[in-house]
């Protein structure tokens, strides 16, 4: 079975400060991870993804991941935070077998204060 | 440029009727997916299509009906077994389904709301 945890539903920082979301997983197999990113009402954007290559993946926007199996972590981390990336984010585990499944977290809301 | 047109992007629905929100890809994907998401909860899924004439039900199907006639196409009618339809619902594509390392890209998500 797959399932996403992630740690914090709200983090706010102030701008120019490193940003952390955290996420954890459960997954029986080797996972395919991914994060996105959703302004309001808007879909979702994919920001990177993990698929058993690199464990530190870099993704848009300078957003950065780095996976840990003994943790069973996926955090993603970005060195210094703008204003334009106030939104939420979303940490994803996709299952096996048919369907491509996705299992979401249910999402960090992250604030940027000037 | 290729993508995922949802629409409309807002619609309002009354008491026992049925609506259905448009999803239609050019990305050439196989796969196709209807979410719902609720405020302060992940996404959830509705009905999931692998190939043309073939769908399955997901986690919250109950009250929805889908289609896939089309490899581009893939509407959602919210009908009024769906006690609590007011939410965001986003439609998502992707490559190769079996496959589970190909991203899910999305639409920009219809909002229905009852009148």
């Amino acid at each position: 079975a797959q399932s996403v945890t992630q740690l914090d539903s709200h983090v706010s920082v102030s701008e120019g400060t490193p940003v952390l979301l955290r996420c954890n997983y459960s997954s029986s197999y080797s996972p395919s991870l991914f994060w996105y990113v959703q302004h309001p009402n808007k879909g979702l954007q994919l920001l990177l993804k993990y698929t058993s290559a690199a464990t530190l993946v870099k993704g848009i926007n300078g957003f950065e991941a780095e996976f840990k199996k003994s943790e069973t972590s996926f955090h993603l981390t970005k060195p210094s935070a703008h204003m334009s990336d106030a939104a939420e984010y979303f940490c994803v585990v996709s299952g096996s077998g048919t369907g491509n499944q996705f299992y979401f977290g249910t999402g960090t809301s992250l604030t940027v204060i000037p | 440029d290729g993508g995922i047109t949802q629409s409309p992007k807002y619609l309002f629905r009354k008491e026992g009727q049925n609506v259905t929100l448009s999803c239609e890809q050019n990305l050439n994907h196989d796969a196709m997916y209807w979410y719902r998401q609720d405020p302060g909860q992940g996404l959830r899924l509705i009905y999931y299509s692998q190939i043309v004439n073939d769908f399955q039900k997901g986690d919250i199907a109950e009250g929805y009906s889908v289609s896939r006639e089309k490899k581009e196409s893939f509407p959602l009618t919210v009908t009024s077994a769906q006690k609590n339809p007011t939410a965001f619902y986003l439609c998502a594509s992707s490559r190769r389904p079996s496959y589970s390392n190909q991203p899910q890209h999305f639409g920009d998500g219809t909002r229905l709301s009852i009148l």
